[in-house]
């Protein structure tokens, strides 16, 4: 069966810091990988996409970046973090086609202090 | 393009009373619907979803949606509210890519 992982759980991390959470899906091949951030009161905002190792698509001009490394691992990163980067991040994975729903990860809640 | 409404931020019913939560779409092509529960801290999962099938669709936890063209419309019910259906709900939309357009959720809270 497949299972997505994200790490870490909780992260506090100061104004100016860098930031890398990763996301990684077992049990599938070639999965679609999305990020989301999910602020109070305001739903999920697709981040990013990708559909291949090294393929990434930019939803939402931002302090954020993405990369796909490996086929089952997605990493969020920034260089400095602002305080408006605070919030749930969420990963999925796909497979293909519009039909097929997604699977998110268990998520991680960051605070820009 | 597509989009999700879904109306009312916060719902609270009764347990054992009737659960309805509102959602209407916009899509320019034949759209896939689906709906998800998020539980405090943690990710979100699956209910239901309608890929152009049956209208009527029956999802975990005793959930139902009924897809309705002419309403652009896919509520989500349950007849009998309990406990544990306490959390958010989300409605999404997908069109012809893989991308899904998620509603701002409802909040639900259940009264004893």
């Amino acid at each position: 069966s497949q299972t997505i992982h994200q790490w870490p759980a909780t992260l506090v991390q100061p104004v100016g810091s860098p930031l890398s959470l990763e996301c990684t899906v077992e049990g599938t091949s070639n999965p679609n990988l999305y990020w989301y951030r999910q602020a109070a009161g305001r739903g999920l905002q697709l981040l990013f996409y990708s559909v291949g190792i090294g393929q990434i698509s930019s939803e939402v001009p931002q302090n954020l970046s993405a990369s796909r490394p490996q086929d089952r691992q997605f990493i969020l990163s920034s260089k400095k973090l602002l305080l408006s980067d605070s919030g749930f991040y969420l990963c999925a994975w796909s497979v293909g086609l519009a039909r097929n729903e997604q699977f998110f990860g268990p998520g991680t809640r960051l605070t820009v202090l | 393009a597509q989009s999700v409404t879904q109306l009312g931020s916060h719902v609270s019913v009764s347990e054992g009373a009737l659960v309805l939560l509102r959602c209407n779409y916009s899509s320019s092509v034949p759209p896939y619907l689906f709906w998800y529960v998020q539980y405090p801290n943690q990710g979100l999962q699956l209910l239901l979803k309608y890929t152009s099938a049956a209208t009527l669709v029956k999802g975990i936890n005793g959930f139902e949606a009924e897809f309705k063209k002419s309403e652009t419309s896919f509520h989500l019910t349950k007849p009998s509210a309990h406990m544990s259906d306490a959390a958010e709900y989300f409605c999404a939309v997908s069109g012809r890519n893989e991308k899904l357009t998620f509603g701002t959720g409802t909040r639900l809270t259940i009264i004893p």
